[in-house]
């Protein structure tokens, strides 16, 4: 089953603004991941954020994780034509350590 | 390896037959998952092995879905009797849970029954 769920599902932006996607989860976690899938093939790891961390940067990349309300958000900044893709949030671990991935975000970026 | 490898990287087959699909995770990496992608949706946890202790099978959809991991290394996933409905792409990841369990997926395998 999944647990987390971003909004919106898709986002379209003209390159140069700033894209910001969201996500929920349900249960309580040790840590959340924001991965980034190009063309329905493997995803590749962007950032994580522990669960006693409120925001976290890397490059043009800001997360934040609010747990009170169990949502976090992943900010690109001035976004460009080649991070069209769809942008995936991870929680976890649940049980023995697996990770529970939600339904992404479809971003295009247009040049 | 470098990185997950998985085979084929596409299959098609034909319904009613029985396909199997291989995961190699990196080398030293405890855990093992497969995750299955319908087109344009999100992924679908199927299962779980992590070192010795007993696979966490609640994602597979039916029992026509079984996987074993052997030596705790090369992973398959065995779906008999295909459906249709079972075309997805079916991605592998691996990682080291100890390690913030940041994982490292391979390229996907994408099925297309008949």
């Amino acid at each position: 089953s999944q647990q987390g769920e971003e909004d919106p599902q898709a986002l379209s932006i003209q390159e140069g603004e700033n894209a910001t996607m969201n996500c929920s989860y349900k249960t309580s976690i040790n840590n959340l991941q924001w991965y980034r899938q190009n063309s329905g093939r493997g995803l590749v790891h962007l950032i994580l954020i522990r669960s006693n961390e409120r925001e976290k940067h890397s490059g043009r990349l800001r997360v934040t994780l609010d747990t009170s309300k169990k949502s976090s958000s992943l900010l690109i900044t001035a976004s460009r034509a080649a991070d069209t893709a769809s942008y995936f949030c991870a929680t976890g671990p649940y049980n023995n350590n697996d990770m529970r991935f939600g339904a992404g975000t479809r971003l295009t970026v247009k040049p | 390896g470098a990185g997950v490898s998985q085979s084929p990287s596409n299959k098609v087959t034909e319904k009613g037959k029985d396909v199997e699909l291989r995961c190699d995770p990196i080398s030293g990496h405890t855990a093992l998952y497969w995750y299955r992608q319908s087109l344009g949706q999100g992924l679908e946890f199927l299962i779980y092995f992590q070192g010795n202790s007993a696979p966490d099978k609640s994602g597979l959809p039916s029992d026509r879905f079984s996987a074993e991991r052997t030596g705790g290394s090369v992973s398959t996933l065995t779906i008999q009797r295909t459906q249709q409905e079972d075309s997805a792409v079916y991605l592998c990841a691996s990682s080291i849970p100890q390690v913030a369990n940041v994982l490292t997926f391979g390229a996907g395998s994408r099925l297309t029954v008949l």
